[in-house]
């Protein structure tokens, strides 16, 4: 186990809805990162959180947001759900920014 | 583009037997690369990390070997076990103040006994 915890663990929603995925960091680490990884697929990077900043973002659309809190834990937001937004959705810690990332178990969003 | 290739895209052994996993990159600026193990529906798990000085580095019966002029970068697992059943992640770390993670496709490795 690595310290980093994700919820929920699964989730169903529908087209065009919204969704909050949460992750809380491992103990003493300030910057968190989230990933899309579809079934069969290498994680891609959505963006990064450091000190409550967004410090990086990948190729995703506006409607994925992203927020860090003062405890470093974090939330990722997704609107207007699309079906190919089904995806495993995985959150990395690290101390200090640019070392060692440690994952989180995932949460599997399924669109339908 | 920085990419990362990995190769087979999935292979399976019997227990007992070794493997060797392929990884190409074209990442720069390169900082390191590190091999993660991940279970199905679970998160990846890094296993080694080489810089570029580094040729080799070995965890268990894991090692890893890493060609900084090539770009190649392998894992050889010894005497496989079924819990050695997994897909295989090469992970390169672009320099920089986001220490931002390219990711290869992995390689999905089936143990059977």
């Amino acid at each position: 186990e690595t310290g980093v915890t994700q919820s929920p663990t699964h989730l169903i929603k529908t087209r065009g809805q919204q969704v909050t995925l949460r992750c809380s960091s491992q103990s003493g680490h300030n910057t968190v990162s989230w990933y899309q990884q579809a079934l069969g697929q290498g994680p891609q990077f959505i963006f990064q959180y450091y000190r409550e900043e967004e410090n990086g973002r990948g190729n995703f659309p506006p409607r994925f947001s992203g927020l860090q809190f003062p405890n470093y834990s974090s939330e990722l937001n997704v609107n207007a759900l699309e079906l190919d937004d089904s995806a495993l959705y995985l959150c990395a810690s690290s101390f200090p920014v640019g070392d060692e990332q440690f994952f989180g178990p995932g949460t599997r969003l399924t669109v339908l | 583009k920085n990419q990362v290739e990995q190769s087979p895209q999935s292979l399976i052994i019997l227990e007992g037997k070794n493997c060797t996993l392929q990884c190409n990159y074209t990442v720069s600026p390169f900082s390191n690369l590190r091999w993660y193990k991940q279970d199905t529906g679970r998160g990846p798990v890094s296993l080694t990390i080489m810089t570029f000085s580094e040729n080799t580095k070995s965890n268990g019966r894991y090692t890893a070997t890493l060609d900084a002029d090539t770009k190649q970068s392998s894992l050889h697992i010894t005497a496989s076990q079924l819990s050695d059943s997994a897909s295989y992640i090469c992970v390169v770390t672009l320099s920089g103040n986001t220490g931002k993670l390219i990711f290869g496709q992995g390689t999905t490795l089936q143990v059977k006994p």
